[in-house]
């Protein structure tokens, strides 16, 4: 079984839809991260949670709502989205936040490819 | 702000030797990453080095550090078909603890 794993892996919605992206973790780390990936672009931190708690939420439109119900699974709920925000998104975990005392290596799910017409 | 800058594209010859740069603006830095996103994959960490060091090897990979410059960069020897990826250049700044990425370079292998 991978370390993290995302689904669906891809989805089509249309701007008033609404829909979730899910993320499960199987390496027991305490921090999970939402990242959306445009191509061509460096990737954009979206938001971090700490043992369940938001730490992070850069400036992310309210269309984006995430939720970390514990450790392991992060959800990111999607509403009235744009075709801007048509992406790869990425959930990724690490033993503790990235930057402090250990390599801060992340651990990343293969994306969710979300299309918005 | 802090920036990761990168070329998007490499073409190099099987067998030939691969060097992928990478610019970083903030001297702060902790430790550089080099990470490796191959098709319909997430990225996966290929390796890292401390910002107290100015190389590091690790099989086919070499890392060179220039920290006067704010200069990264990856050599892959004896490049292979399996190397073909997008290669992402990757900083932790000390102020906040967030990884700051650069745009990716994909590497393309000609026969």
């Amino acid at each position: 079984e991978t370390g993290v794993t995302q689904t669906p892996r891809h989805l089509v919605m249309g701007m008033t839809n609404k829909k979730s992206l899910k993320c499960e973790q199987h390496l027991g780390h305490n921090a999970m991260y939402w990242y959306k990936q445009s191509a061509k672009k460096p990737l954009e931190l979206m938001f971090v949670y700490n043992f369940k708690e938001q730490t992070e939420n850069n400036s992310v439109p309210s269309r984006f709502s995430p939720e970390c119900p514990n450790s392991s699974h992060l959800f990111l709920h999607l509403h009235t989205l744009q075709p801007e925000d048509s992406a790869l998104y990425l959930c990724a975990s690490s033993q503790g936040l990235a930057g402090t005392s250990n390599t801060g290596e992340l651990f990343f799910g293969e994306g969710s490819r979300l299309t918005v017409l | 702000g802090e920036d990761v800058e990168q070329s998007l594209f490499l073409s190099v010859r099987e067998g030939d030797s691969s060097v992928i740069n990478c610019t970083y603006t903030d001297s702060s830095s902790t430790y550089l990453y080099w990470y490796k996103q191959e098709p319909g994959a997430g990225l996966q960490l290929l390796t890292y080095i401390f910002s107290n060091m100015d190389m590091k090897q690790d099989q086919r990979l070499t890392v060179l550090l220039n920290k006067k410059d704010k200069h990264l960069s990856l050599r892959i020897a004896d490049t292979q078909t399996g190397d073909s990826a997008i290669y992402f250049c990757a900083e932790t700044v000390a102020s906040n603890y967030q990884l700051i990425w650069g745009a990716g370079t994909k590497l393309i292998i000609k026969p």
